[in-house]
């Protein structure tokens, strides 16, 4: 059970655009920047976002994020065949002193 | 631009004790957080233990009695050990490096495979 909460699976056609939630609590995402990754199997995952709607260089900025209150998002616009893959976000927990994942949800280009 | 391998064994048996090893290149160890990740089949990511460059060390409550996380500067590398493992920790092991200290992991290693079994 992951303490951010997110949905199993998500789609879309080519060009759609795609949201993914992240839920969260106050000793994580309510005080804390949130990060997203791009997960494809076999490779180590890519950080997408960082703090809550930054992206690293070389991300395409078809990819957003966005945070309000203990929840968070990332959408996925002009959907494209090579974003199918695992996005998971993730926070620092301040209880855990520690980072904290959400399960992850699947993105598949319909 | 840093990159992370982790290497050790890729079987082990039931109530042994799991190592790993990560290695540094293309920057220096001392400085960010560096973090041992996993995966089991099927399930999502687990962050498992941090450690700064200066020893500073923080564990998983779920994990912290079985796993000690160590780093050598002179060596580039920081290490994982997890003991009295069983078919539950059989996942995919990442080392990880933390940019901010935020679980903002900007640098991965490609994962090994980790199965528990006798």
């Amino acid at each position: 059970q992951s303490v951010l909460t997110q949905p199993p699976s998500a789609s879309g056609t080519p060009g759609q655009r795609v949201t993914i939630s992240c839920s969260g609590s106050s000793s994580n995402i309510g005080s804390e920047t949130v990060n997203w990754f791009q997960h494809l199997p076999g490779t180590a995952p890519k950080l997408l976002i960082y703090s809550n709607n930054q992206r690293p260089s070389g991300v395409p900025d078809r990819f957003s994020g966005s945070k309000s209150g203990t929840s968070a998002s990332l959408a996925i616009s002009g959907l494209q065949s090579e974003d199918e893959a695992d996005y998971y976000c993730a926070a620092w927990d301040d209880s855990l002193n520690g980072p904290v994942f959400g399960g992850g949800t699947k993105v598949t280009v319909l | 631009q840093v990159q992370l391998q982790e290497s050790g064994p890729g079987l082990v048996k039931p109530s042994e004790t799991l190592s790993l090893t990560c290695n540094v290149s293309g920057g220096s160890i001392s400085s960010y957080y560096w973090s041992w990740i996993r995966q089991p089949p099927g399930k999502g990511l687990e962050w498992i233990a941090y450690i700064y460059y200066s020893g500073r060390i923080n564990y998983n409550p779920s994990l912290k009695s079985r796993v000690t996380v160590s780093v050598d500067t002179s060596k580039n590398q920081f290490s994982l050990k997890l003991n009295s493992v069983t078919a539950a920790d059989t996942a995919v092991y990442y080392c990880a490096r933390d940019h901010y200290g935020e679980g903002d992991f900007d640098s991965w290693g490609q994962g090994t495979l980790v199965t528990v079994s006798s």
